[in-house]
Order: structure tokens, then C-alpha cells, then sequence
């Protein structure tokens, strides 16, 4: 029962141009998400999160959108550029317990 | 990953031969978590600890065990390793000031693979 699902095993999107990585949950009691990269050979790396109270988060590039009646959320870059090119990972947990990972998303952007 | 050591970082083993990963932290956080990579289904939680000599078992548990003697160190040993323990595996640890939400930080990893 995969509690986070990212359905886009892949993802290829030009330079400059914007990447949008999505990610289903279905566990209501998830009251905070997060969004890990990896790059090969690596530990994923926390890219940015968002609480369960908001709708949006913004860093730089990088914003992330919850929908919480769709349980869905969404990671866009802006723009996208060739150093982005990794495994993007969804993430949720509930309560500060256990983190839930997704399968992960492979994004390639291409110069 | 500054903070979180993952020895060894690669490792071939036969089936049925027992091997020990250690994920050592110098951050003196007292979460700490043992997660694997495997393609397709991204990482899944085997143990973690919530504290010095604590664990607890998370989604994929069978065929591994852990200790935490210490607070710094987080031991995974296979028993008796299987070819479906091919995989790579993370330490995550879990800061302090990050207890609300989940936000680890991770070892570079370690990949095993039984023959």
C-alpha cells in the first residue's frame, strides 16, 4: 500500500523552461511533505518543504503547492537548468514521525 | 551529508554470509534511521531509533537487525544475507530542531549486493 505515489517515473524538460514534479498521497494524517533530490552516487538531499497549513512555499527556483481536498502536491522549477538533473523524491510524515518517500521522479533537463 | 558516515560504502557478499553497516553521526541527534533504495520503489524505512539503546521496526524489517549501544552510532546487521537484500542503503538523522517535520539528513550510502 504505497501511501506516496509519484506516477511520472521520468521527466524531461528543456533549459530554461519550467519542470513540474507531482506527487499523490493518501494518508490524511500526513501534516508535513518534503521534497528531496539525488544525484547518483549520493544521498538524497532536502530541497524544500511545506506544512500541511499552507498551500504554498517558495525558495528561489524551487516552489512547492498542496492541495489538500486533491492530496496532491506539486514541486515547480523555475527555470529549469541543467544542474537540476536528478531523482526528485516526495516525501510525508505525520507528526515528525517516520518520513514516507515516494518512488521517486528521474529529471533531466536538457541544455 | 556533512555529519552522517555510512562504512563500508560498497560491499559484495555471498548468501547466507552476515555483514554489519554502520552509520555513525557527529551531531549528537538522538533519531536516527535505516532506509533502502531499491529501483521503482524508492527508499523504505527498515529500523530506526528514537534514542540511545532504542529501535524500532519500520515498513521492511525481515531479515535485518539493528542496535544503537550509542548514541552516535546506529548499527545494521544482516544475519544471514539474501539476494533480495540487494540494495542501497541510507542513514538518515533527524536534528533536533527539525522533530516537527521529518527533514533527515542522509549518509551518502551504502551499496550491497548478495550473490
Amino acid at each position: 500500500d504505497q501511501q506516496v505515489k509519484q506516477n511520472s517515473p521520468s521527466l524531461s524538460v528543456q533549459e530554461g523552461r519550467i519542470s513540474i514534479l507531482n506527487c499523490d498521497y493518501t494518508n490524511s494524517m500526513f501534516d508535513y511533505f518534503l521534497w528531496y533530490k539525488k544525484y547518483p552516487a549520493e544521498g538524497p538531499t532536502f530541497l524544500i518543504s511545506i506544512s500541511s497549513i499552507k498551500d504554498k512555499n517558495e525558495d528561489g527556483r524551487f516552489t512547492v503547492f498542496l492541495n489538500k481536498s486533491a492530496k496532491h502536491l506539486s514541486l515547480h522549477i523555475v527555470p529549469s537548468q541543467p544542474g537540476d538533473s536528478a531523482v526528485y523524491f516526495c516525501a510525508a510524515s505525520a507528526y515528525g514521525n517516520k518520513l514516507v518517500f515516494g518512488a521517486g521522479t528521474i529529471l533531466r533537463v536538457k541544455s | 551529508n556533512a555529519g552522517v558516515t555510512q562504512t563500508p560504502k560498497f560491499r559484495v557478499l555471498k548468501t547466507g554470509q552476515s555483514m554489519t553497516l554502520l552509520c555513525a553521526q557527529d551531531m549528537n541527534h538522538e533519531y536516527m534511521y535505516w532506509y533502502r533504495q531499491d529501483p521503482g520503489m524508492g527508499l523504505r524505512l527498515i529500523h530506526y531509533s528514537v534514542g540511545e539503546g532504542t529501535t524500532a521496526k519500520g515498513e521492511v524489517p525481515d531479515g535485518y537487525n539493528v542496535s544503537r549501544l550509542k548514541k552516535q552510532n546506529f548499527l545494521l546487521g544482516l544475519e544471514s544475507a539474501a539476494p533480495s537484500q540487494t540494495s542501497v542503503y541510507f542513514c538518515g538523522v533527524l536534528p533536533t530542531q527539525g522533530a516537527n517535520t521529518g527533514e533527515l539528513f542522509f549518509g551518502e550510502g551504502s551499496r550491497l549486493t548478495v550473490l
